[in-house]
């Protein structure tokens, strides 16, 4: 079945530490690929998001993506955490002529002093 | 408008009543979705309207849900004979298909619905 999966539910890290956070996917093909955040009583806000080419791909507050096929994996990285990125991260992925874009369980990043 | 926008942002209701929740989506998105978060959870997709087309209704739970898109715009989501376990944040979301393929989702900030 068509998924993304992301293993951990919760990660801690201090603030200026750098970030990685897992997902993994399973399509017959190539998915689109996105990751979005969501701040405490918030809607969730695209961070970035692949399609296909550069598998390294840029999005906003400093996060970058990786896709890696041979790992089925598109993590998200940031070198420096800031307080502000405290919040829930989803990955999520659809494939080519699909409606439904299918999400992870989510990620809750929480960042100390 | 500018975003997508929800109404109510929170609605609590007894066992057994109908709610109704509302989304506005960015106009000329063409795409329309539904989806649910419950407490601790991710992301359950409940249904998908694109343009003139038949909706993907694949995601809703049961019969007691239900939803239409007048005029290609507006849609309502209807929960009829409301149950504890609907209790969730419903969130609505709009696209625009790009000339990639790939549906990008801008999401509205949802509606929480308590029922007691």
């Amino acid at each position: 079945a068509q998924s993304v999966t992301q293993p951990d539910i919760h990660i801690t890290v201090s603030e200026g530490a750098s970030l990685e956070l897992r997902c993994n996917y399973s399509y017959g093909a190539t998915p689109y690929l996105f990751w979005y955040v969501q701040s405490p009583g918030q809607g969730l806000q695209l961070l970035l998001k692949y399609f296909s080419g550069d598998t390294l791909v840029q999005g906003i507050k400093g996060f970058e993506a990786e896709f890696k096929r041979s790992q089925s994996s598109f993590n998200l990285r940031k070198p420096s955490v800031h307080w502000s990125d405290a919040a829930e991260y989803f990955c999520a992925g659809h494939q080519t002529g699909a409606n439904n874009l299918f999400f992870g369980t989510g990620t809750r990043l929480t960042v100390i002093p | 408008g500018a975003g997508v926008s929800q109404s109510p942002s929170n609605k609590v209701t007894e066992k057994g009543k109908d709610v109704e929740l509302r989304c506005d989506p960015i106009s000329g998105h063409t795409a329309l979705y539904w989806y649910r978060q419950s407490l601790g959870q991710g992301l359950e997709f409940l249904i998908y309207f694109q343009g003139n087309s038949a909706p993907d209704k694949s995601g809703l739970p049961s019969d007691r849900f239900s939803a239409e898109r007048t005029g290609g715009s507006v849609s309502t989501l209807t929960i009829q004979r409301t149950q504890q376990e609907d209790s969730a944040v419903y969130l609505c979301a709009s696209s625009r298909v790009t000339g990639a393929g790939a549906n990008v989702l801008t999401f509205g900030a949802g509606s929480r619905l308590t029922v007691l």
